[in-house]
């Protein structure tokens, strides 16, 4: 079974257009979050949440909302998509969002926006 | 604030030579620090975590890792390459405490490259 799952795994769009990605835990944490791997690999965080309250929100255009229906999923959504907005994201999650966690991390998802 | 700094951005060595990739980083706190490994067009995984234990760490598939606080490092080590490690290595700090408080900051990324 899979720990972290994503989908779509490959998202290709237009500028203008609004997605968003979904993510799914089975590990039982209470804690997910969004990091952006951007062109030369570099991975930033962007959100966490814990027990479906934002914990963390990083300087994110507020194009990007995150939803958390309930803890053990964690949606990304994307208005008005940038030609910059291309990266992969990855969704990820850990038992109580403490410092020193292990983070286990789901596939990613490659957005391309043309 | 946290910081990580991974000083080789590549590596390359034959097979079955030893590996040496260098993180060094920077904590307000006591860090935990851990190494992710991403295979191409995959997601990461992880390969071994400190968190104030044992200076010396051992991770899957053959890999160590030591943590030297006095020259903030956290290199990680193998004692022979295989083909199948060639991937990219991420080194990761986090910070118990203090407004990074769960977050994990990545270095640049080291791409180790094993030829035959």
């Amino acid at each position: 079974d899979t720990a972290v799952s994503q989908t779509p795994k490959y998202l290709v769009t237009q500028m203008g257009n609004d997605k968003s990605i979904k993510c799914e835990q089975n590990l039982g944490h209470d804690t997910m979050y969004w990091y952006k791997q951007d062109s030369k690999k570099f991975l930033k965080i962007m959100f966490s949440y814990n027990n479906k309250e934002l914990i963390i929100n990083e300087t994110v255009p507020n194009r990007f909302s995150p939803k958390s229906p309930d803890k053990a999923h964690l949606n990304l959504h994307i208005n008005s998509l940038e030609l910059g907005d291309s990266a992969v994201y990855f969704c990820a999650s850990s038992q109580s969002g403490r410092g020193g966690e292990t983070q286990y991390f789901g596939p990613g998802t490659r957005l391309l926006v043309l | 604030a946290q910081s990580v700094t991974q000083l080789d951005s590549h590596v390359s060595v034959s097979e079955g030579t030893p590996v040496l990739l260098r993180c060094n980083y920077s904590s307000s706190y006591s860090p935990s620090l851990f190494w992710y490994v991403q295979h191409p067009n995959k997601g990461l995984q992880l390969l071994l975590k400190y968190t104030s234990a044992a200076t010396l760490v051992k991770g899957i598939n053959g890999f160590e890792a030591e943590f030297k606080k006095s020259e903030t490092s956290f290199h990680l080590t193998k004692p022979s390459a295989h083909m199948s490690d060639a991937a990219e290595y991420f080194c990761v700090v986090s910070e118990a405490h203090g407004t990074s408080y769960g977050k994990l900051t990545f270095g640049q990324g080291t791409i180790l490259t094993v030829h035959p």
